[in-house]
């Protein structure tokens, strides 16, 4: 597609279920991050894939979150037993090459509710 | 201290006034990117700056490595330039983004 595309666009989820966010990126874009913006917060770095592999997961906040990318492509953030403080806006970002190699192209973001 | 450092926080302006947001970071970095983030809406990529001087339209961004300083103009401002405009260094060693605490602009027409 011509930009990043998140989806769902809004998931409402019972507290202890499991929940998976998928980013699919700018076609060719080997780097994609996820972010997560709480409530009135700023933006919180979650973990980040060069192609397929995940260089750095000390942002995701809890053993709970796991990400995965195959095929260098589509990316899933997957949250179980939600917990309340999971509810946020999950942003995905996709770029040419990590660094200064590319600029950053945003998703709309998918908003996750925990009751 | 943060290690990504914005001022101002709340800025509020008439239209047509030269605006500057500024962007101090710590870190060692392999670029610096100014986003833009509309009420209730998605983020957009501005600039994306290693070096320099870039300019689109009515907006520039400057940065200078030594001093680990960035700067945001934006000439001739209007109300739709309202936004929250976001400062944020890409680590160097790990390339995680850290980002600024936003500067919520105003335009007043």
């Amino acid at each position: 597609g011509a930009g990043v595309s998140q989806s769902p666009s809004n998931k409402v989820t019972e507290k202890g279920k499991d929940v998976e966010l998928r980013c699919d990126p700018i076609s060719g874009h080997t780097a994609l991050y996820w972010y997560r913006q709480s409530l009135g917060q700023g933006l919180e770095f979650l973990i980040y894939f060069q192609g397929n592999s995940a260089p750095d997961k000390s942002g995701l906040p809890s053993d709970r979150f796991s990400a995965e990318r195959t095929g260098g492509s589509v990316s899933t953030l997957t949250i179980q037993r939600t917990q309340q403080e999971d509810s946020a806006v999950y942003l995905c970002a996709s770029s040419q090459g990590v660094g200064n190699t590319g600029e950053l192209f945003f998703g709309e973001g998918s908003r996750l509710t925990v009751l | 201290k943060n290690e990504v450092e914005q001022s101002p926080q709340n800025l509020t302006a008439q239209e047509g006034e030269f605006i500057t947001i500024n962007c101090s970071y710590s870190v060692g970095i392999s670029a610096l990117h100014w986003l833009q983030q509309h009420p209730g809406g998605g983020i957009v990529s501005l600039f994306m700056l290693s070096s320099g001087k870039k300019k689109h339209g009515r907006l520039i961004a400057t940065i200078n490595i030594q001093e680990k300083h960035s700067s945001l103009h934006i000439t001739a401002s209007h109300p739709r330039d309202s936004a929250v405009y976001i400062c944020a260094a890409m680590r160097h060693s790990n390339y995680q983004l850290i980002w600024g605490a936003g500067t919520k602009l105003i335009i007043k027409p």
